[in-house]
């Protein structure tokens, strides 16, 4: 069945650093892909997305972009900031209306 | 616009006890999403509604799990009785339509304990 699989964290970097969060997906023919973020206390927020191969999705300096040929979307940010400090969630849609959810990845950004 | 609401934002409960859940959605929206969160899990569907019928319910455990929707805006989800393992998070989405063009907004959830 379809299911999202993403990288284990915690993941702890320095002000300024670059971020890379992986996330793999299964899924038969073309799902859309999200990224979600959790700030602590707070609901779910979609981050960004994208709805077809090579789309790249984007918002407060993250990206990500869908990629077939390897079933990713790899979430990046060239900078990350304190305020990024969150539980980042990757998904998809396929078919029926039924989001599936990878497991989180808790990132801290210390200055 | 205001989110969406949930209410309590947490509770602590003995096993064998019951429980209920609330979420009021954003005004105009059409389907709404109950979701279990367990600790390092992601969330999972329980239940989905269009308007005040239910789209998809094949992950709530019936025997002990009940949601409604009756007039098409506010959700209850029920647990009778609770088990330790139902100790999560229970979040409440909404969104105009179904599908991936229609994106999911989250209310901040629900956080019950089962001791």
């Amino acid at each position: 069945g379809d299911s999202v699989t993403q990288m284990e964290g915690p993941v702890t970097l320095s002000e300024e650093a670059f971020l890379t969060i992986n996330c793999t997906y299964t899924a038969t023919g073309y799902p859309s892909l999200f990224w979600y973020v959790q700030y602590p206390g707070e609901g779910l927020q979609l981050l960004l997305k994208a709805t077809k191969a090579d789309d790249k999705g984007s918002n407060k300096g993250f990206e990500a972009t869908y990629r077939k040929e390897t079933t990713s979307f790899h979430l990046e940010k060239g900078s990350v900031q304190v305020s990024d400090s969150a539980v980042y969630f990757c998904a998809l849609i396929h078919r029926g209306n039924q989001f599936y959810f990878g497991t989180g990845t808790s990132l801290t950004v210390i200055p | 616009e205001a989110g969406v609401a949930q209410s309590p934002r947490y509770k602590i409960i003995e096993k064998r006890q019951s429980v209920a859940f609330w979420c009021n959605p954003i005004s105009g929206h059409a389907t709404l999403y109950w979701y279990q969160q367990i600790l390092g899990q992601g969330p999972k569907l329980l239940i989905q509604f269009q308007n005040n019928g239910v789209v998809d319910d094949s992950q709530l455990p019936k025997d002990r799990f009940s949601a409604e929707r009756l007039k098409g805006v506010d959700s209850t989800l029920k647990i009778q009785p609770a088990k330790l393992e139902d100790s999560a998070v229970y979040l409440c989405a909404s969104s105009l339509g179904s599908g991936a063009k229609n994106i999911q907004y989250f209310g901040a959830g629900t956080r019950l304990s089962v001791l």
